[in-house]
């Protein structure tokens, strides 16, 4: 069980363009996501913390009318890229917090790697 | 906030050594210390965790131990094999309350 699927994968797109990436929880229901992005060689920094039903959390630094979060329901989360430039090009990771016998643990997705033209 | 260092940021080990990671916390609140595993291109895996509550805990060959009152926690992989060579994070929290503050990264090497 606790599994994250991320999808699109990959995705390239042109300057300008928006791109919208989700974040399921399949088996299990998750009232908090997390968005994170990944440099190459380096760690996970947090963008923003995904909660149903309210306005996502972002961490300093990032622009939340850039990166769109939208949390519909216990099992979806997205992410919308708007007007991507090259410098969003990145590794971009969601989680999703399973909640079990008073302990919470993050499961992650794959991933979607970006690459804007 | 909290702040983790992880040390060292490279690693590497011959295949049967054993390797020892090491991360520091700033917050003497944080009492969930959960490790991650991420091969390259791929999602980070929990591969262990500890709470306040325990000094050690093992699982098979990796185990991870814990100093409350130095504010810091290791993994140790003992028996290295070359399929462990990936990158490990450390992090820590306080569970239920907030979220997970990464370290850097390991990068570990198990040459055959």
């Amino acid at each position: 069980g606790a599994v994250v699927s991320q999808h699109p994968s990959w995705v390239i797109c042109k300057s300008g363009t928006s791109v919208k990436i989700e974040c399921r929880s399949l088996d299990f229901q998750a009232t908090t996501m997390f968005w994170y992005r990944q440099f190459p060689k380096q760690s996970l920094m947090l963008m923003a913390t995904s909660n149903e039903g309210s306005k996502a959390t972002y961490e300093q630094g990032v622009e939340k009318d850039k990166f769109l979060i939208n949390h519909a329901s216990l099992t979806l989360s997205t992410l919308t890229v708007t007007s991507a430039h090259p410098e969003d090009s990145s590794f971009y990771i969601c989680s999703a917090r399973l909640l079990r016998e008073a302990k919470n643990i993050q499961y992650f997705g794959a991933g979607t790697r970006l690459s804007v033209l | 906030g909290e702040n983790v260092e992880q040390h060292p940021s490279t690693l590497s080990v011959q295949e049967g050594d054993s390797a020892v990671i090491k991360c520091t916390y700033s917050d003497s609140a944080s009492n969930y210390f959960p490790w991650y595993k991420q091969e390259l291109g791929k999602r980070p895996q929990l591969i262990i965790d500890i709470r306040s509550n325990v000094g050690e805990k093992k699982d098979q060959r990796i185990a991870v131990t814990l100093n409350k009152t130095a504010k810091h926690f290791s993994l140790h992989i003992t028996e290295t094999q070359p399929e462990d060579s990936a990158v490990y994070f450390c992090a820590a929290s306080i569970e239920g309350y907030s979220t997970l503050t990464f370290g850097k990264g390991t990068m570990l090497l198990v040459s055959p």
